[in-house]
């Protein structure tokens, strides 16, 4: 079966660092486009971070600088590390698999709540 | 900056049409892609490259393309249908994803 399953989410304080992890089983992550996609509570969805299947990693400019997508291609695994967290960026993370033909799975989602 | 603009809310009784549009700006729009949110699940792809629909995706709903807008549409809308719709494109370049701010759909 082809799923993605994040973890790694919590409370943090303001200017903490999380490290996300979303393990994809049914599908090779290394061979695919990957996103990170965040919603804020009662907000729309919001693109974090994309890495290609090549290597190339791309992020919002609101991220940029601070947060660092990758994958661990023996695990099987997409990350995302996020330094000098926000209040603001209190949101549901998702990974989603997937781009030039739509994110086609999604995680089911991981917390972050970013509070002092 | 480049967007892409949706109306916040639609309503419709069910059986009848459901459009839902996705305006983007002046730059020149990429494929188009929507999703569907119910609450507190992940999104679904219900249609990408503007017109085409995934496969376990009804026949019901379907997508085009005129210009720099696009539009979902759902005919014969049921109860279960009633959702959060969002449209998505990447940009030209390649280097960053853009969703709308949603659209409400409400099943009188």
């Amino acid at each position: 079966e082809v799923q993605l399953v994040e973890s790694g989410g919590g409370l943090i304080q303001p200017g903490g660092s999380l490290r996300l992890s979303c393990a994809a089983s049914g599908f090779i992550v290394g061979n695919n486009y990957m996103s990170w996609v965040r919603q804020a509570p009662g907000k729309g969805l919001e693109w974090v971070s994309v890495i290609y299947s090549g290597g190339s990693t791309y992020y919002a400019d609101s991220v940029k600088g601070r947060f660092t997508i990758s994958r661990d291609n023996s695990k099987n695994t997409l990350y995302l590390q996020m330094n000098s967290l926000r209040v603001e960026e209190t949101a549901v993370y998702y990974c989603a698999r997937g781009l030039w033909d739509g994110m086609d799975v999604w995680g089911q989602g991981t917390t972050v709540t970013v509070s002092s | 900056s480049y967007e892409l603009t949706q109306s916040p809310s639609v309503s419709v009784s069910p059986g009848q049409t459901a459009r839902i549009t996705c305006s983007a700006d002046a730059l020149p729009k990429q494929y188009a892609y929507w999703y569907q949110q119910k609450p507190g699940q992940a999104p679904v792809v219900v249609i990408y490259k503007d017109s085409e629909r995934p496969s376990g995706i009804p026949e019901r709903f379907s997508g085009s393309s005129s210009g720099t807008t696009v539009t979902l549409t759902i005919s014969g809308v049921q109860a279960e249908d009633e959702a959060d719709y969002y449209c998505q494109t990447v940009h030209t370049s390649g280097t960053y994803v853009l969703f709308g701010g949603g659209t409400k759909l409400t099943v009188l």
